[in-house]
């Protein structure tokens, strides 16, 4: 597509429930990046995936967050057990390469709500 | 990567140039300088970036000073819908991912 496209756009869990957010990235594009953003603060980097190589998951923050990449295109962030605290917005990334010199493209993101 | 410094926030009148600077003192040579935005309720998005020559495209220019230890990214003709969050980031080439400080948030007051 045109851009990196997020779904939902927005979701209500309850505490404890697992959710999936869902990353389509620009078509071409070998780099994928997921990041959140708590209410009011900077992004924080979470994961990367690049083409065929083992993702880069150093910002992950507990071993409830997983992502997967399928087929090199779509990714799934994964959070088991919600708690309140994973309440903020998810942020998707695309680029040609981890090295490219151009900028990332970012999606609209997924703004989860734990209650 | 090198740590940025910028102002919190910033206020430009409509129609006239934003100037907004960062300090990067630490950078080394070959970490490029990004920046992005931010407008409310929106992923960032990417603007310019630049190694050592100052850099111009459609949306701003950026002006990396000789020592290349700060530089400006500068909007000519600000408008309302350049209110956002500007963030000034340095990346070296080995780097896999973008870090995000806190940025400048800039107000285009009409």
């Amino acid at each position: 597509g045109a851009g990196v496209s997020q779904s939902p756009s927005n979701k209500v869990t309850e505490k404890g429930k697992d959710v999936e957010l869902r990353c389509d990235p620009i078509s071409g594009h070998t780099a994928l990046y997921w990041y959140r953003q708590s209410l009011g603060q900077g992004l924080e980097f979470l994961i990367y995936f690049q083409g065929n190589s083992a993702p880069d998951k150093s910002g992950l923050p507990s071993d409830r967050f997983s992502a997967e990449r399928t087929g090199g295109s779509v990714s799934t962030l994964t959070i088991q057990r919600t708690q309140q605290e994973d309440s903020a917005v998810y942020l998707c990334a695309s680029s040609l390469d981890v090295g490219a010199r151009g900028g990332y493209t970012f999606g609209s993101g997924t703004r989860l709500t734990v209650v | 990567d090198a740590k940025t410094t910028q102002p919190t926030s910033m206020d430009c009148a409509e129609g006239r140039a934003a100037n907004l600077p960062c300090n990067h003192s630490t950078i080394s040579g070959n970490e490029y300088v990004y920046w992005y935005r931010q407008i409310h309720s929106q992923g960032p998005q990417y603007i310019i970036h630049g190694l050592k020559n100052n850099e111009t495209n459609e949306m701003a220019s950026l002006i990396i000073t000789e020592d290349r230890k700060s530089s400006t990214l500068i909007l000519p003709h600000a408008t309302l819908r350049d209110t956002a969050v500007y963030y000034c980031i340095v990346r070296g080439g080995s780097a896999r991912q973008l870090t995000f400080g806190s940025g400048t948030q800039l107000t285009v007051l009409p």
